[in-house]
């Protein structure tokens, strides 16, 4: 069955050093991952999306993820956290092959320390 | 291009009453989702249209809440009667093709039952 781990309910770090927030997922079939953000009182973003192609992704505001089949996992890292950062994180898989059934983690809260 | 629009943004009622949000996705998009989110959870699905068919909706609780999708363009979600635990966000999104597309999410009808 699918599943999405989200493996840090809270990860804090100062502002300017480096982020990673961490997501292993399982699935049958060769899923579709997504990163979202959801700022307080605001609707969810998409942040990047891996679909198949290249297995590094660039998104928005200087972020990344790597998908890695063998480890069945879909890292987010930024090189350098901003104060604007602060948000919940969501990491999505969707199976293609499964009425497109979408599963979300149960979130990350990044916090920015000055 | 327009995104999913969700009304009402807030939403206050008393336990037992009975409360309707309304969602109109991004045009064309054939597969529309309602999620509830409950503070500091991620996003449940509780019901997945395509077009105007039912494809997932195992965790709607169907003894109090419905949700149709007329002619496959906007949708309705109904609660009736409310309880305390009902109180979250509603979050309507929708999606072009099913696999690998973008999910677009609406900015989300916050409830509190009381």
């Amino acid at each position: 069955a699918q599943s999405v781990t989200q493996l840090d309910s809270h990860v804090s770090v100062s502002e300017g050093t480096p982020v990673l927030l961490r997501c292993n997922y399982s699935s049958s079939y060769s899923p579709s991952l997504f990163w979202y953000v959801q700022h307080p009182n605001k609707g969810l973003q998409l942040l990047l999306k891996y679909t198949s192609a290249a297995t590094l992704v660039k998104g928005i505001n200087g972020f990344e993820a790597e998908f890695k089949k063998s480890e069945t996992s879909f890292h987010l890292t930024k090189p350098s956290a901003h104060m604007s950062d602060a948000a919940e994180y969501f990491c999505v898989v969707s199976d293609p092959g499964r009425d497109d059934k979408i599963i979300f983690g149960k979130g990350t809260r990044l916090h920015i320390l000055p | 291009e327009a995104g999913v629009a969700q009304s009402p943004r807030y939403k206050i009622i008393e336990k037992r009453q009975s409360v309707a949000f309304w969602c109109n996705p991004i045009s064309g998009h054939a597969t529309l989702y309602w999620y509830q989110q409950i503070l500091g959870q991620g996003p449940k699905l509780l019901i997945q249209f395509q077009n105007n068919g039912v494809v997932d909706d195992s965790q709607l609780p169907k003894d109090r809440f419905s949700a149709e999708r007329l002619k496959g363009v906007d949708s309705t979600l109904k609660i009736q009667p409310a309880k305390l635990e009902d109180s979250a966000v509603y979050l309507c999104a929708s999606r072009d093709h099913p696999g690998w597309d973008t999910i677009y999410f609406g900015e989300g009808s916050w409830l509190t039952v009381v």
